[in-house]
């Protein structure tokens, strides 16, 4: 059973571009849940997605962000027109259900020149 | 956005010293308590879920306790080991399932 697979594990983007972060969850997991972690900082919430529905989004900046996770296919964590300061880690993690342990993946590290 | 408050944020001990920290969480409206060990450039691990007042969780030399009522959960290491230094991240779930992680204490163990 593969853990949450996320992609690209790395990823350089100018200002102005557009990053897409890709996230698989664990095989039978329909929660996802996507944190930042800027240099320095703990972990921070940014969206709580289920199939088809963001149920959560409150740890999300309202502009430029935005996530998805389709019926089929993994959740997409979108930043459009990034920002020096968009330079971070960003964690997905699933869980099967709401109290289960979450699990989470390896971190996508975007870095905006 | 809950309230969810790790202390201390750091803490140096040596080899063999045994430690403890907290996590403070709002004491209505509770769901589950999780611990994470999250080491730095990997993704946090999941050490123990809490779900009843009063659980005591134990794994090797890291147990953990709950208090729902007053709104607070201890981590204690018994023995610290150079490779038990990492970020210990405490999650509160509530009733509403919303997942709020704490800032976390960091750990640095020296041998």
């Amino acid at each position: 059973n593969a853990g949450v697979m996320q992609n690209p594990r790395h990823l350089v983007r100018r200002r102005g571009q557009e990053a897409r972060l890709r996230c698989s969850p664990m095989k039978g997991h329909s929660h996802v849940y996507w944190y930042r972690q800027l240099p320095e900082e703990g972990l921070k919430f940014m969206v709580y997605l289920q199939k088809e529905n963001i149920i959560d989004e409150s740890g999300m900046p309202k502009e430029r962000f935005s996530a998805e996770f389709p019926k089929e296919g993994p959740s997409i964590l979108r930043i459009q027109q990034v920002v020096r300061g968009d330079s971070a880690a960003y964690f997905c993690a699933s869980s099967p259900r709401t109290g289960n342990t979450i699990y989470f993946g390896e971190g996508s590290w975007l870095t905006v020149v | 956005i809950l309230n969810v408050e790790q202390s201390p944020q750091s803490l140096h001990v040596q080899e063999g010293d045994s430690t403890n920290f907290t996590c403070s969480f709002p004491s209505s409206n509770f769901y589950a308590l999780h611990w994470y060990r999250w080491e730095t450039a990997k993704s946090p691990e999941a050490l123990f879920v809490m779900t009843l007042n009063g659980d005591e969780k134990k794994k090797g030399r890291i147990s953990a306790t709950l208090n729902t009522k007053e709104g607070y959960s201890y981590l204690y290491i018994k023995g610290s080991q150079p490779e038990d230094s990492a970020t210990y991240l405490c999650a509160f779930i509530n009733a509403g399932n919303m997942l709020t992680f704490g800032g976390g204490t960091r750990l640095m163990v020296k041998p």
